[in-house]
């Protein structure tokens, strides 16, 4: 079955430092990745997500991720951490099977990012 | 409306009570989906509807567990005989199509918090 793990329930960094947060998946063929992000009080929304197009995605507010078969990685990167990014960071997969077949997306079990001034 | 609504945003309620929680997904949205998250875990799938139809309820944890979207467009999910390990946060999310669900693009809700007693 297809799944995420994600490393690390909480993450602390300082303001202006690198944010990387871990994901890992498990599936028998690439599958579609995303990372979702949730802030206090409000609904998930999509940060970035891979669909066998280009290895590294670029996504809102300067985050990126690059997917790395070899690793069955999905790691999620920004260069400069802001006081802002504080929310909770899922990493999620979708299974392809068909183009006509429609799936879920599962979840990971997300990690709490913090920022310190 | 802009985005995806869910009522009550909060539900208390006794071991044993009937529940019921609604989501209204963005307008012409077709595939519609339900999670739940528990505290501490990343959503976790229970159903999702491509119009009317359940195309998959295999998230459902238990015949306690029912959801109907008898138009193909607000949803309810039913719980019956509530326990105490139903309390969690019941995520709701929408898409234009089911093959965009399967890309990421999925819209959330805030989410009904239930708490039972």
């Amino acid at each position: 079955a297809q799944s995420v793990t994600q490393l690390g329930s909480h993450v602390s960094v300082s303001e202006g430092a690198l944010v990387l947060l871990r994901c890992n998946y498990s599936s028998s063929v690439p599958p579609y990745l995303f990372w979702y992000v949730q802030y206090p009080n409000q609904g998930l929304q999509l940060l970035l997500k891979y669909t066998s197009a280009a290895t590294l995605v670029k996504g809102i507010n300067d985050f990126e991720a690059e997917f790395k078969k070899s690793e069955t990685s999905f790691h999620l990167t920004k260069p400069s951490a802001h006081m802002s990014d504080a929310a909770e960071y899922f990493c999620a997969v979708s299974p392809i099977f068909s183009y006509s077949s429609a799936s879920k997306i599962i979840f990971g079990s997300g990690t709490r990012l913090s920022i310190r001034p | 409306g802009a985005g995806v609504s869910q009522t009550p945003s909060n539900k208390v309620t006794e071991k044993g009570k009937y529940v019921e929680l609604r989501c209204d997904p963005i307008s012409g949205h077709t595939a519609l989906y339900w999670y739940r998250q528990s505290l501490g875990q990343g959503p976790e799938f229970l159903i999702y509807f491509q119009g009317t139809g359940a195309a998959d309820d295999s998230g459902l944890p238990n015949d306690r567990f029912f959801a109907v979207r008898p138009e193909g467009s607000v949803s309810t999910l039913k719980i019956q005989r509530t326990e105490r390990g139903d309390s969690a946060v019941y995520l709701c999310a929408s898409s234009l199509s089911e093959k965009l669900a399967s890309t990421g693009e999925l819209f959330f809700g805030e989410g009904s918090r239930l708490t039972v007693l």
